[in-house]
């Protein structure tokens, strides 16, 4: 059974900093993996996804790398604001049996960004 | 097409009743998903339909719950005789086949059960 955990579960920093975000998958056969925001009380908004056959993706100030031999990703943000703090979701996808897009996720960490 | 939106997005029912929510993906996604998150937890699937036929149901999924898409568009989820521990957040996702493609997720159906 695929497990995924997300270190740390709680994360504070001072606006302007640089952070990274872990997830770890105990199954390396995955089809994907992909990064997921969530506001307190909203649903999911979907920030990066990688293939297994990719490294990393980037979208502006975010990077997401993806180390599938080690079970390891992280999510790269740049240059923080306040605005980034909510709740970051890790989810892999199973192998490509036509069900990769059923997920399992993380426990999430929830990033707060101070001024 | 607005993205996928779900109805209600609060519930408050006491123990024992049954509930009905209903999820609208977006128009062209074929493929549609439940999942379930309770507080401080990562969402966990339930079931997904392809088209009109539900391919897939998780062991959460108690003989209480069940979902339908009768006609590959809107899918509803009833849950029967609520019990305290449905208590969560409902959250549907659609997606456009399943190769290289991301779910786009609805704001959830939070229900509580006094």
């Amino acid at each position: 059974k695929q497990e995924v955990t997300q270190i740390p579960a709680a994360l504070s920093v001072p606006e302007g900093e640089n952070l990274v975000l872990n997830c770890s998958f105990t199954d390396s056969a995955i089809y994907n993996l992909q990064w997921f925001r969530q506001d307190p009380g909203k649903g999911l908004t979907s920030l990066l996804l990688i293939q297994s056959s990719q490294r990393e993706q980037t979208s502006g100030r975010l990077n997401a790398s993806l180390d599938k031999s080690s079970g390891r990703s992280t999510l790269y943000i740049a240059a923080s604001q306040p605005g980034d703090s909510a709740t970051y979701l890790c989810a892999v996808g199973r192998t490509n049996t036509g069900t990769a897009s059923k997920l399992t996720f993380g426990t999430g960490t929830r990033l707060q960004v101070t001024l | 097409d607005t993205g996928v939106s779900q109805n209600p997005r609060h519930k408050i029912t006491k123990r024992g009743q049954n509930v009905t929510f209903r999820c609208d993906p977006i128009s062209e996604h074929n493929r549609l998903y439940w999942y379930r998150q309770t507080l401080g937890q990562g969402p966990e699937f339930l079931t997904y339909f392809q088209n009109e036929a539900q391919l897939e149901k998780s062991r959460l999924l108690s003989d209480r719950f069940s979902a339908e898409r009768p006609k590959g568009s809107f899918s509803t989820l009833e849950i029967q005789r609520t019990e305290q521990g449905d208590s969560a957040m409902y959250l549907c996702a659609s997606s456009l086949g399943w190769r290289d493609r991301v779910l786009i997720f609805g704001p959830g159906t939070r229900l509580t059960v006094l």
